[in-house]
């Protein structure tokens, strides 16, 4: 079946521009995860969803960060005002409900974002 | 320090050689161990987990985890050219959803 999938792919802007990045989880997983990755680091957490509301938002750095999942599926993480230091590749991460099985992340390939 | 460490390499082993990936934490209650491969431009690929201590083996990979020294080891068998990638590892506890990366291992396995 499909895995997760981003879009768009690569996104370029300048400072102080808005984006949105969209992430499609597998079909019936109920938890979507974003992190962000900078060059040669690990993926860091921003945000969980199960189901439609945001169980934790704790790694959102600001308050320029802000993700929604208004119908459950997809989601899309916010960004205003962009810095150069938002420069990243933001990943998106579905897995089924259930903590047992949450262990079970599926990752999309990833948007990289470039702010200029 | 950080909450999970990671040799960054890079790591160059010709193949068929025994690969020995490690990460150190400091957060002890940490129960849920995984090893995640990246290639390039790519999402990470879950390749095995652990749920608390011992070993796991499944192929030519082998995890094992030793809570009391906070330290866990993905072991890889007669390395193959394609299992050059970045190895991640994972963790997180009992009650999150937060899973805590390390920065990733860079490994090569030259023909």
């Amino acid at each position: 079946g499909a895995g997760v999938s981003q879009t768009p792919s690569n996104k370029v802007t300048e400072k102080g521009k808005y984006v949105e990045l969209r992430c499609d989880p597998i079909s019936g997983h109920t938890a979507l995860y974003w992190y962000r990755q900078s060059l040669g680091q690990g993926p860091e957490f921003l945000i969980y969803f199960q189901g439609t509301g945001a169980a934790d938002d704790s790694g959102l750095p600001n308050d320029r960060f802000f993700a929604v999942r208004p119908e459950g599926s997809v989601s899309t993480l916010k960004i205003q005002r962009t810095e150069r230091g938002d420069s990243a590749v933001y990943l998106c991460a579905s897995s089924k409900t259930g903590q047992g099985s949450s262990y079970e992340q599926y990752f999309g390939p990833g948007t990289r974002l470039t702010v200029t | 320090q950080k909450e999970v460490e990671q040799d960054p390499g890079p790591l160059s082993v010709p193949e068929g050689a025994i690969v020995s990936l490690n990460c150190t934490y400091s957060n002890s209650a940490f129960q849920y161990f995984m090893w995640y491969r990246q290639y390039s431009r790519k999402g990470p690929e879950l390749l095995m987990y652990t749920y608390s201590s011992g070993n796991k083996e499944d192929g030519r990979f082998t995890a094992q985890v030793d809570k009391s020294s906070k330290y866990i080891s993905l072991f890889i068998r007669d390395s193959q050219p394609s299992d050059s990638a970045t190895y991640l590892c994972a963790m997180r506890d009992n009650y999150g959803q937060n899973f805590v990366f390390g920065p990733g291992t860079r490994l090569s396995v030259l023909p």
